[in-house]
């Protein structure tokens, strides 16, 4: 399989502070990694896949200046929320797809979230 | 992108088996059918893939017919771990991405 992690795996700032999470695979290289999004007893909301070396590529209706995206190598992504506000509290959860691997089509991994609480 | 369709919550007991039925009525040829599982405040955790017919695992079973519009995940036996919610997704033959649907909450009960 594929290890993929998360840091930090739960967050409480202020409102107006800016706030990294890392996704880390640790066991493979991605050249692309997903990052999501959750709010309770909803399902998950991709808001960019991330490309190594690249720019990201945001979904509809996601801020690309208050979400970066920086995906500086093969085993790290990072999402930044800046200037954060109490709606910005979520579950942001990151993937990854390991591509050596073989049999099963767009097998993600997932990281194990990040609690985001802005008060 | 073909959308799924999964009943929004179901209960069972332990012991019993648990069959889970998605509606996917605009696949494509080339789409596959991927569940994945998801506790809480975890990420989620790919369980089975098909494209046809029925494929199993040590972990469960999908059941897809003919006409691929529809599938049937499996859980054998289940018990008060396999309380999660379970998402059925439609991989597209091309691209990378995956759509994740509204899940199934499964509540196993003792």
């Amino acid at each position: 399989g594929a290890v993929v992690s998360q840091h930090p795996s739960w967050v409480i700032c202020k409102s107006g502070t800016s706030v990294k999470i890392e996704c880390r695979s640790l066991d493979f290289q991605a050249t692309t990694m997903f990052w999501y999004r959750q709010f309770p007893k909803q399902s998950l909301m991709l808001m960019a896949t991330s490309n190594e070396g690249s720019k990201a590529t945001y979904e509809q209706g996601v801020e690309k200046d208050k979400f970066l995206i920086n995906h500086a190598s093969l085993t790290l992504s990072t999402l930044t929320v800046t200037s954060a506000h109490p709606e910005d509290s979520s579950f942001y959860i990151c993937s990854a797809r390991n591509q050596t691997l073989a049999g099963v089509r767009n097998e993600q991994f997932f990281g194990p979230g990040t609690r985001l609480t802005v008060l | 992108l073909a959308k799924t369709t999964q009943p929004i919550s179901m209960d069972s007991y332990e012991g019993q088996e648990v069959n889970i039925t998605c509606s996917h009525n605009n696949i494509a040829t080339n789409d596959y059918i991927t569940w994945y599982q998801q506790f809480p405040s975890q990420g989620p955790r790919f369980i089975i893939q098909g494209y046809k017919t029925k494929v199993t695992n040590e972990v469960a079973s999908l059941f897809i017919p003919a006409d691929r519009k529809s599938s049937t995940l499996s859980l054998p036996r289940v018990s008060l771990s396999d309380t999660a919610v379970y998402y059925c997704l439609v991989v597209p033959g091309w691209g990378n991405m995956l759509t994740f649907g509204g899940g199934t909450r499964l509540m196993v009960k003792p």
